[in-house]
């Protein structure tokens, strides 16, 4: 049975442009969370995904975007990279909303 | 606003002796608290939970214990092996019917020394 899987794994992007990270859920999990951890920091929530819809949201701009699809995958977009977006993304999947979460290995996103 | 704190950064502990891991919190609506276990590379790795209905739940060698008047956890591991040798993250949410988002910690580096 896979767990959450995240992809890709590394990145490097450039300030300004735009990046898209994926994550698929573990096998039988509806429910899709983002988060970003910075350096010496814990996991801070970007939003949440149910039923294809955003229901949570934590304190981050518009530039932060996402969308979950039928197969319960979802994708985090970020537009107009700036140098502190660098941080590792992690993906988290539940069982409806109620349950603790499974995290994916993460995506390691570098800004120049 | 942290909301979750975890005030020590490091603990070191002797194989085989307890490991106690504190996490404090400033929100009382806060009904659900997990730990979660991190090893570099590696995303965090759920370890156990508890709501706020019960004041200790016990999984094998880990057991958590919450004060709620105090606003207060902690992660109680005996006997303490090598591989615990991590950072670990508490982390609370409430509860609600629109979802749920969790709070973490900024994490205790924990080293077990053999």
């Amino acid at each position: 049975d896979a767990g959450v899987t995240q992809s890709p794994t590394h990145l490097i992007k450039t300030r300004g442009q735009q990046v898209t990270l994926r994550c698929s859920p573990k096998s039988g999990h509806d429910t899709v969370s983002w988060y970003q951890q910075a350096l010496g920091q814990g996991p801070q929530f970007i939003f949440q995904y149910y039923e294809e819809e955003e229901r949570q949201r934590g304190n981050f701009p518009d530039r932060f975007s996402g969308h979950q699809f039928p197969n319960y995958s979802s994708e985090l977009n970020v537009n107009a990279l700036l140098l502190g977006d660098s941080a590792l993304y992690l993906c988290a999947s539940s069982f409806n909303t109620y349950t603790e979460a499974f995290f994916g290995q993460g995506t390691r996103l570098t800004v120049v | 606003d942290q909301q979750v704190k975890q005030n020590s950064p490091s603990l070191s502990v002797q194989e085989g002796r307890i490991s106690i891991l504190n996490c404090d919190y400033t929100n009382s609506m806060f009904d659900y608290f997990l730990w979660y276990k991190k090893y570099p590379a590696e995303g965090p790795t759920f370890l156990i939970s508890i709501s706020s209905i019960k004041d200790k739940n016990e999984d094998g060698r880990f057991t958590v214990f919450l004060n709620k008047s105090a606003k207060h956890l902690s992660l109680h591991i005996v006997p303490s092996q090598p591989g615990d040798s991590a950072v670990y993250f508490c982390a609370a949410s409430q509860l609600i019917n629109t979802g749920n988002q969790f709070y973490f910690g900024t994490g205790t580096s924990l080293t077990v020394i053999p």
